[in-house]
């Protein structure tokens, strides 16, 4: 039930833009995007929910495709602050349920 | 707010050794989750509460390991006897989730507790 991330990581130059992907194999109520950093503790980026609208966090967007149990994450012009390891956290229930993650993507930008 | 507060933030132990974990969450949320991270595994998710109830604990690894939430306030993480195998670093996150609406919310995650049992 893990989902799966794509790609594993990606190296950028600053400026320019990312899809990460995640898949889950069952059904899911929402999905919930993180970013960590080296020896830090993740930080939440958004939620997606089931029926709800694509969501923005400043040049981060991410959507949700009910039918494909799918989450893509976009970063447009990529900034050095942007760098980490992101990881999509999947809900199945609702109401606070505990996330299952996936293996998470490495993001490199370079200045 | 303080954030969600873990103690301690390192840990070194024996094998065979209790280890306990502890977690404040976010004043006024009403959910609580524990999860591992290593290496080979990810991000695991351990056990969560909520209202204090443990609603999930399937995702404990073995007998060795149990959580409690006495309080609204406190929550504790304990491993007995610890294996080298328990090493990882454990977190702590709490959320406004409510299992009676539905509604879901951010998890805030505490700083973590890095565990290292020799």
């Amino acid at each position: 039930q893990q989902p799966v991330q794509s790609p594993q990581a990606v190296i950028l130059r600053e400026g320019e833009d990312a899809v990460i992907n995640c898949s889950s194999s069952k059904a899911l109520y929402s999905v919930h995007w993180y970013r960590q950093k080296h020896g830090e503790a993740p930080v939440f980026l958004m939620i997606l929910l089931k029926g709800g609208e694509q969501m923005r966090h400043e040049k981060i967007s991410a959507s949700f495709n009910e039918k494909k149990q799918q989450s893509s994450l976009y970063l447009t012009a990529s900034q050095l602050s942007y760098s980490g390891t992101y990881f999509c956290g999947t809900e199945f229930g609702g109401g606070a349920d505990g996330l299952t993650f996936g293996k998470g993507t490495h993001l490199i930008i370079q200045p | 707010d303080a954030g969600v507060i873990q103690s301690p933030r390192h840990e070194v132990t024996e094998m065979g050794q209790e280890v306990t974990l502890r977690c404040k969450p976010i004043s006024g949320h009403n959910s609580l989750f524990w999860y591992r991270q290593t290496m080979m595994r990810g991000l695991e998710l351990l056990i969560y509460f909520n209202n204090n109830v443990p609603i999930d604990d399937s995702g404990m690894p073995e007998d060795r390991f149990s959580a409690k939430m006495p309080n609204a306030s406190f929550s504790t993480l304990k491993i007995q006897p610890s294996e080298p195998r328990d090493s990882a670093v454990y977190f702590c996150a709490s959320s406004l989730g409510d299992r009676l609406t539905l509604l879901t919310y951010e998890q805030y995650f505490g700083p973590g507790t890095r565990l290292t049992v020799t």
